[in-house]
């Protein structure tokens, strides 16, 4: 069955510095998605992507985060200038958009600022 | 904030049937009702969605009340597997609708 992959699964990475968190969406999806859920809180949502632009962003997704589909297979998340309060893990999701159908979603990367 | 309204806690003997409630009393026409679950930090797994048809695939069935105010998510067979955190989730059915999700109800499946 078809999958959505994220690499790494752990990063950790230096407060300050810039992360890129990669997603390959199952391939005939058309809408892609970000979440992040920090240690022992909620799911939430950060931003959807669709027909190469951002339909719909959360508040948390500021001017730090930024994401782009470089190629057809990549779904990739950018965090410029990393905070503490970043560290969470971070779920890419896609679906195919039409009719309810629903959204499946990646293993996570484990972010961690340090 | 969430739409929807779950026990936070429930508990299941192994090979029983679990039967997890929800209630989204709001619910609008356009709005479909999804589950799924957490399995300690993985990614939430999708287990089965709805409009106003009771469902039924291999892992769950899905039975929702005429008035679409309430919903039942049952797990037919549980294992020690199913052991979880479950979210029902109401969402538009078209385009790029986000997922909104609660606190969900903590399954816990006892030997």
């Amino acid at each position: 069955e078809p999958e959505v992959t994220q690499t790494p699964s752990h990063q950790v990475t230096q407060m300050g510095q810039e992360v890129i968190l990669r997603c390959v969406p199952i391939s005939n999806h058309l809408y892609f998605y970000w979440y992040r859920q920090i240690l022992g809180q909620k799911v939430e949502f950060l931003v959807s992507f669709y027909n190469n632009e951002i339909s719909e962003k959360s508040e948390i997704f500021d001017d730090q985060f930024s994401v782009e589909r470089p190629d057809g297979s990549n779904f990739t998340l950018k965090i410029r200038s990393t905070k503490l309060e970043d560290s969470a893990m971070y779920f890419c999701a896609s679906s195919a958009g039409q009719g309810g159908q629903p959204q499946h979603f990646g293993d996570g990367t484990r972010l961690s600022i340090l | 904030d969430a739409k929807t309204t779950q026990p936070p806690s429930m508990d299941c003997a192994e090979g029983r049937a679990a039967n997890l409630p929800c209630n989204h009393s709001t619910i609008s026409g356009n709005e479909y009702v999804y589950w799924y679950r957490q399995i300690h930090s993985q990614g939430p797994q999708y287990i089965i969605h709805g409009l106003k048809n009771n469902e039924t695939n291999e892992m769950a069935s899905l039975i929702i009340t005429e008035d679409r105010k309430s919903s039942t998510l049952i797990l037919p067979h549980a294992t020690l597997r199913d052991t979880a955190v479950y979210y029902c989730i109401v969402r538009e059915y078209q385009g790029a609708q986000k997922l909104v999700f609660g606190q969900g109800t903590r399954l816990t499946i006892n030997p």
